[in-house]
């Protein structure tokens, strides 16, 4: 069973057009869910870090909320230069009780101008 | 400036000829990781050292060995490389292995035929 679940895969939008993109997981004993944007030929780049139900952390036109079972990651007005792959992951228990860092496939973003 | 710097970054080489992906880090980080991503199944663990001397397998280890022999530096080994592990690698340090905060290198994309 995947641990971390991202939808949806892909989104084109607008310049502008304002979305979210989300965060499923499915980990007990919730230690952190961090997001992550990662340009083409690049390695990941961290953005936020989120430890409890409630949590919000804006940057720029980007925000992350977190529930007990997922996490938003709103794109505010969005302009072409945040087009990316958003990765989001988990660290938590999982079935086996380990303790690890769980990523999610990611999404896909497209701004169009 | 903060840096995970790898090498190679593109590597084309021929099934079971020895290679090592090196890892430095200048960040003074204790824990590294290795991570290799696929389409459609995102960041795999390798294998992880949380300190000098210290290394334990990840996720996916069959095929791969690492060595910490000093802080900055966390070589990946491939003894006889397979098409299987044709992959894009990544490599990723941070303060402590209990964060998801983790700063990744550029990646080193590899084509074993």
């Amino acid at each position: 069973e995947d641990q971390v679940t991202q939808s949806p895969e892909a989104l084109r939008l607008q310049e502008g057009e304002s979305s979210s993109l989300n965060c499923s997981y499915t980990v007990s004993g919730l230690r952190g869910l961090f997001w992550y944007r990662q340009d083409p030929g690049k390695g990941p780049e961290f953005l936020f870090t989120l430890y409890s139900a409630g949590e919000e952390k804006e940057k720029e036109r980007l925000k992350a909320t977190l529930t007990k079972k997922e996490s938003f990651l709103h794109i505010t007005a969005p302009k072409p230069e945040d087009s990316a792959t958003y990765l989001c992951a988990v660290r938590g228990i999982d079935q086996t009780g380990a303790n690890n860092l769980f990523f999610g496939t990611g999404t896909r973003l497209t701004v169009i101008p | 400036e903060a840096q995970v710097t790898q090498n190679p970054r593109y590597l084309i080489t021929v099934t079971g000829k020895k290679l090592t992906v090196t890892c430095s880090q200048n960040m003074n980080h204790e824990y590294m990781s290795w991570y290799r991503q696929d389409p459609g199944l995102g960041l795999r663990q390798i294998y992880y050292s949380m300190n000098v001397e210290v290394t334990d397998k990840g996720d996916v280890p069959e095929g791969y060995k690492v060595s910490r022999k000093e802080k900055r530096n966390f070589p990946l080994i491939l003894e006889s490389p397979s098409p299987n592990q044709t992959s894009l690698y990544f490599c990723a340090s941070s303060f402590d292995r209990g964060t998801g905060e983790l700063f990744f290198g550029e990646g080193s994309r590899l084509t074993v035929l």
